[in-house]
């Protein structure tokens, strides 16, 4: 069961790079999303996606875009990197069941821009 | 706003109850969620409660809700070293975006 699954694991970045996180899930859940975790602040909402087509903002979402042009892939885009973007990415979705929605996490990104 | 608020930090003993505290404002939160992550890892869904719930247990855990004064806890019972990690709540609320607090972490000794 592949579940949720982000790619790369890990990557470095220069200042003003750009690079695009794929987070893939084989549910067919119709909600997505995108989180930053740093230390001491939890995990803040970047974008999200309820449905197919569509995204929306979250808490943090300056510096990046999204895209949900197929239901079970949401890409988050970096323009152009700043440090201030290093951060551990975490992308996860969910669906709204009868017996109570949960929501399944990918292991995470690590992203450091230098 | 949303908002989600809990401890940094809990330590207790090997075989003592844990209890993580969480508060949240948005009260139109339709469900409530404890996450559990590890060293390095994801995060995974321990248990969570429906807003017109005021508890529910699931064999150590205990979920406490108190929805007048926007509260949530989550009690561990006979706590075990393997339950060392960092516990998020998060809240969805009716926009269905699921806003996380900052996490406590918890550790225990041996």
């Amino acid at each position: 069961n592949a579940g949720v699954t982000q790619t790369p694991k890990f990557r470095v970045l220069k200042t003003g790079q750009s690079m695009t996180l794929l987070c893939a899930q084989d549910m067919n859940h119709e909600y997505m999303y995108w989180y930053r975790q740093d230390p001491g602040m939890g995990l803040r909402l970047i974008h999200y996606s309820v449905g197919e087509g569509t995204t929306a903002k979250g808490e943090v979402p300056d510096g990046y875009n999204v895209s949900r042009l197929k239901k079970q892939n949401f890409l988050l885009g970096l323009e152009s990197a700043a440090p201030s973007q290093t951060s551990v990415y975490f992308c996860a979705s969910s669906q709204i069941l009868p017996g109570g929605p949960e929501a399944f996490f990918g292991q995470g990104t690590r992203l450091t821009v230098v | 706003g949303e908002d989600v608020e809990q401890s940094l930090f809990l330590s207790v003993r090997e075989g003592d109850s844990s209890v993580i505290n969480c508060t949240y404002t948005d009260s139109s939160s339709t469900y409530l969620y404890w996450y559990k992550q590890e060293p390095g890892a994801g995060l995974q869904l321990l248990t969570y409660i429906f807003s017109n719930m005021d508890m529910k247990q699931d064999q150590r855990l205990t979920v406490l809700l108190n929805k007048k004064d926007k509260h949530l806890s989550l009690r561990i019972a006979d706590t075990q070293t393997g339950d060392s990690a960092i516990y998020f709540c998060a809240e969805r609320g009716a926009t269905n975006k699921l806003i996380f607090g900052t996490g406590t972490l918890l550790a225990v000794q041996p």
